[in-house]
Formats: structure tokens, sequence, C-alpha cells
């Protein structure tokens, strides 16, 4: 009964060969989150969909571009992989981004690795 | 700008001790704080949510508790045991940005038998 699904769960990429990672969910939650999460550290929002509409951070790199095809699916692309991208990739759902239905739903996340 | 600070950064404790982790941020207008648990390289547990009108929320042996006016939240383990053992994290969501929270850098437990 696996709510948040990322996929894969371990990759392995080359420097600036492109690369796609990909999160479903079988909550129907309105809301889609990309984190990074480096070692040691806070995850850090890239962006997030509410419903159709794109939400982009203003320090999140043009290099990571999302897609969001219909409710259940939502991808994060990497156009050019640099050793710095080497992280944790987290996603989340929520039902809204109201008072009463903004509680985030993690899933076990990608580990990117850039050789 | 919302700060999320986690003090400390590392704690251990012996089994069976009760504990507490804290968790402070600079600005008050919160919509809620968020509580999460991660096991080394897994992604979060969301382990309780305490909404800005709220003080605290309480499942099983954890208890969050929540002070807005003075930007804390603290996280009360009880009895603690081995499998206790992980990274917490706390998050901020506020009332400007709706759909950004603020995550402190965590606090890793280590329970020892």
């Amino acid at each position: 009964d696996a709510m948040v699904i990322q996929n894969p769960r371990y990759q392995v990429t080359q420097f600036g060969k492109p690369v796609t990672l990909s999160c479903s969910q079988t909550l129907n939650h309105n809301v889609m989150y990309w984190y990074q999460q480096k070692s040691s550290q806070a995850p850090k929002l890239l962006f997030h969909y509410y419903d159709k509409d794109f939400n982009n951070e203003a320090d999140t790199p043009d290099n990571f571009q999302s897609r969001r095809p219909n409710t259940s699916f939502c991808f994060l692309d990497i156009r050019s992989p640099g050793l710095g991208d080497a992280a944790m990739y987290l996603c989340a759902t929520s039902r809204g981004r109201g008072l009463e239905d903004n509680e985030q739903f993690f899933g076990p996340g990608t580990r990117l690795t850039v050789l | 700008k919302q700060e999320v600070t986690q003090i400390p950064a590392a704690l251990s404790v012996p089994e069976g001790e009760n504990l507490v982790l804290n968790c402070s941020f600079t600005d008050s207008a919160i919509y809620n704080l968020q509580w999460f648990r991660q096991d080394p390289g897994k992604g979060l547990t969301s382990l309780l949510l305490i909404q800005s009108s709220q003080r605290e929320q309480t499942s099983g042996r954890l208890n969050a508790s929540l002070d807005k006016s003075s930007g804390r939240s603290t996280l009360y383990i009880a009895a603690s045991q081995p499998g206790d053992s992980a990274t917490y994290l706390c998050a901020v969501r506020p009332h400007t940005n709706a759909g950004k929270s603020t995550f402190g850098d965590g606090t890793t437990l280590t329970v020892k038998p």
C-alpha cells in the first residue's frame, strides 16, 4: 500500500548526461514537491506543482526542470548533471496548501550519483 | 527569511531514557510545524503535525509541543528504544508562501542498548 513511490531508488549517470527521476502517488493529492537533500543537510525545495500550476523556487538552477503529465505522476529532469548535483532527491505530496490539508508525505527518495 | 535551527546536531542516550529534541525558528508567522524521522539513505516519515492554533500533538511515545511566540518546538520521546535511532527533522510552513516548508538540518539520535 505504498503511497508515494519513487523510481529508481538509485540512479547513476555520467557528467552532463541527462537524467529523469520519477515520482508517482496513490493519494490523489493536488500538490507534489521535489526536494534535493545533500549529505547531513536539510532538504531543499526545488519546485512544486499545485495541480498543474508550476511553482519554481527562485534559487533553483535552470538545469532542473519538472513535468507533471497527470495527477499521479511527476518527473524531475536534470538536463546536464554536474558533480554538485549528486544528492538524494525526495518527492513529497500534500492534499492541498491550506491550513488543514498541507501535511506532507514523502517517498523513499532516489539517490543520484554523478560520475 | 525563515531560518530553522535544530540543536544539538547529534545526541546519544542509553535505552530507556526520556529525551527532548529542540527546533527553533525565526519567523513566528507559520501555518504549521511538522516533525519527521529519516533513517539513513531513506525518505522522510511524518511523525507529528502541529497546526499554528495548537500547542501540542501526541502519538504513542512521542509528544510535540509548539510555542509560536518564542519560535520553539520540542519533540519529546519517552522510554527511548534502539529502534528510535534516526535523524529527526522539523519543518515549518509559512503563511506567506503556502507551498514552501523550511527544514532544519536535523538531530541525529543514537539510542544505545
